[in-house]
């Protein structure tokens, strides 16, 4: 079974409105961190935002909030006031509870997030 | 911030030859390092994880003779793709833990801008 799921293949947003893009996840472990990145056609992976299981409030950074629903293990991933640069994939991603050597991260398939001037 | 330097960005060799990729960590010391593999328009796909000083440990289904790892130092591993065919080009990205930091949860991952490797 998938641990991450983005069922948005593709998302096209109208610049200056937001934008909310899904990530389901699934994991038995009370302990999680969850990511998003945005890789641009460049390539590289730019970190956004992060929630850990036990956060009490939504985490914020800048435009980017993240919905996080643990009883529906859901953590979407809204931009708003959207940019032309803000087009990109963005990747959901999920860290497990930690053990020896356990930094890594599992990625979700990606959504392609477009933005029309 | 983090910096992770990732050379060259691109390559472009003919089958059967080796291609190396570096993986550098320019303003912290990384004891572990990971190596993704991208297709095009999909996830990144962990290949392997090298920790410096020990031998990577790979992914179900990633040939450790052809993807070879060195992490010999806290600041470089370099991935080696050897007698490279074209079923092999791909985006390979690296990414770096800083070393001394907890096994948290919310230890985050500084990515290097990624090698695209196409093998004629």
């Amino acid at each position: 079974a998938q641990k991450i799921t983005q069922t948005q293949p593709g998302m096209f947003v109208q610049e200056k409105e937001a934008v909310t893009l899904d990530c389901t996840y699934d994991t038995s472990d009370p302990s999680y961190g969850l990511f998003w990145y945005k890789q641009p056609s460049s390539g590289e992976m730019i970190f956004l935002i992060y929630q850990g299981s036990y956060d009490q409030q939504n985490a914020t950074e800048g435009r980017y909030s993240l919905n996080f629903q643990k009883a529906r293990k859901s953590a979407n991933l809204v931009i708003s006031a959207s940019q032309l640069g803000d087009s990109a994939m963005y990747f959901c991603a999920m860290r497990e509870a930690p053990g020896a050597g356990s930094y890594q991260l599992t990625f979700g398939k990606g959504t392609k997030l477009s933005v029309i001037p | 911030g983090a910096v992770v330097s990732q050379h060259p960005s691109w390559v472009i060799c003919k089958s059967g030859t080796s291609v190396k990729i570096e993986c550098r960590s320019l303003d912290f010391q990384a004891t572990t390092m990971f190596w993704y593999r991208q297709f095009p328009k999909q996830s990144l796909m962990l290949m392997a994880t090298s920790n410096e000083g020990s031998k990577a440990t790979y992914e179900q289904g990633v040939e450790k003779d052809k993807f070879l790892i060195n992490h010999a130092s806290l600041t470089l591993s370099t991935l080696t793709v050897t007698s490279a065919h074209p079923e092999d080009s791909s985006f390979y990205i690296c990414s770096a833990i800083r070393a001394g930091r907890g096994t948290a949860t919310n230890e985050k991952l500084f990515f290097g801008s990624g090698t695209q490797l196409s093998v004629l």
